[in-house]
């Protein structure tokens, strides 16, 4: 079993719709979780950045963490065709002193694609 | 304020060679961290780099090596290449958990 398992899509929704994405992780010692956005040919750009269980919104995203059930989701409201991309969640188990994660355990990445 | 650069974009190397490639972090960021993408594994993490510390490392070969300078600018080099290690190598800097990466050096090992 990977430790964070992710659905590669493609996902296909049309422009104004919610978008779900989701991702579960097997290792109850991940505490810091991530989404990231990847355009192709282009490093990957931070969504969102959440710790511990809740919800956390920002715009038009919503990043929920369920740590109970070792599940974690993004919302997109009023999806525009600029959204279409990979999403790609990440999680680590800690934070060294002065900074850095001890190393993000990604998803494979879920494509998005958002229909004019 | 800049974000993470990463020298050269593309490389083409046959096998058995050894390549370096270079990374400057956010200003600011004194954690490098450096992943290797493909498609069929995805994003991997290699190492990361804190004042000149590797302080993690994932699961690769001895092939893979990095250093970080009093700067903050870090380098990984890979020696005898394989095919297998076309991909994008990614970097990116941190200040606190929130990692941000680079726009990648895309290898490919012919």
């Amino acid at each position: 079993q990977k430790e964070v398992e992710q659905d590669p899509g493609p996902l296909s929704v049309p422009e104004g719709a919610i978008v779900s994405l989701n991702c579960t992780y097997s290792n109850s010692a991940f505490q810091y979780f991530m989404w990231y956005r990847q355009y192709s040919r282009k490093g990957p750009e931070l969504l969102m950045y959440t710790y511990s269980s809740g919800n956390k919104e920002d715009g038009r995203f919503t990043a929920q963490v369920d740590k109970s059930s070792k599940y974690i989701s993004l919302f997109i409201r009023d999806s525009q065709p600029s959204d279409s991309a990979t999403y790609l969640c990440a999680m680590s188990r800690s934070i060294g002193s002065g900074g850095g994660a001890d190393g993000l355990t990604f998803g494979k990445g879920t494509h998005l694609i958002i229909q004019p | 304020k800049a974000g993470v650069t990463q020298t050269p974009r593309y490389l083409i190397k046959t096998r058995g060679q050894q390549v370096t490639l270079s990374c400057s972090p956010i200003s600011g960021h004194r954690s490098v961290s450096w992943y290797q993408q493909t498609p069929g594994q995805g994003l991997q993490f290699l190492f990361e780099y804190f004042s000149e510390t590797q302080r993690n490392k994932g699961n690769f070969p001895g092939r893979f090596s990095g250093r970080q300078f009093s700067n903050s600018r870090s380098e990984m080099n890979v020696s005898t290449l394989e095919l297998g290690d076309s991909a994008l190598y990614l970097c990116a800097s941190s200040r606190l958990a929130e990692q941000f990466f680079g726009p990648g050096t895309r290898l490919t090992v012919l």
